[in-house]
């Protein structure tokens, strides 16, 4: 199966700061990556889906320019927080999506403070 | 609006027991339904995919149903350890769109 990974796997920043978080697919190439953010006790929550060389759909009531995603490679998938407030700690999840099968990365644990 | 139902929320058993998971969707029209376990600080691994066309699929100790007309899932755990212990996830997909339930808690006892 595909192998995920994320960068960094944990992170602390400043109220107003704004952090980017890294989604590696290690050995396949994905057109297609999936953002989602877990909070504690809580089921995983599609934030949008990265297209490779195009704009990022969003889920409704997602905002686009907080949560900014670029998919620069088949690889290569970021998430940036904007302007971070403590309402965005959550643990954030990549994913990616093969023919039929979805593999995902062991998370990013992100605390505002 | 697909929505996903796992009951119950949590579940404790002792070694060796076999259990089911249950999981229900509102929408039918699905493409495949996904069994993944997601371990305390750790990812989630995904268990066993059915496609839409499929009724059931099986890994070692691990059968999954589907029964998509009903819109049910289950999950069937045979001879339950204490490794099994985690959170069971299932998820369906729409048209592109992955959606969750809440899972299931797993605690087999040794």
């Amino acid at each position: 199966g595909a192998v995920v990974s994320q960068h960094p796997s944990r992170v602390i920043c400043k109220s107003g700061t704004s952090v980017k978080i890294e989604c590696r697919s290690l050995d396949f190439q994905a057109t297609t990556m999936f953002w989602y953010r877990q909070f504690p006790k809580q089921s995983l929550m599609l934030m949008a889906t990265s297209n490779e060389g195009s704009k990022a759909t969003y889920e409704q009531g997602v905002e686009k320019d907080k949560f900014l995603i670029n998919h620069a490679s088949l690889t290569l998938s970021t998430l940036t927080v904007t302007s971070a407030h403590p309402e965005d700690s959550s643990f954030y999840i990549c994913s990616v999506m093969t023919s039929n099968e979805q593999f995902f990365g062991p998370g990013t644990r992100l605390t505002v403070l | 609006k697909q929505e996903v139902t796992q009951i119950p929320a949590a579940l404790s058993v002792p070694e060796g027991e076999n259990l089911v998971l249950n999981c229900s969707f509102t929408d039918s029209a699905i493409y495949n339904l996904q069994w993944f376990r997601q371990d305390p600080g750790k990812g989630l691994t995904s268990l066993l995919l059915i496609q839409s066309s499929q009724r059931e699929q099986t890994s070692g100790r691990l059968n999954a149903s589907l029964d998509k007309s009903s819109g049910r899932s289950t999950l069937y755990i045979a001879a339950s350890q204490p490794g099994d212990s985690a959170t069971y996830l299932c998820a369906v997909r729409n048209a592109g769109k992955s959606t969750f339930g809440d899972g299931t808690t797993l605690t087999v006892k040794p």
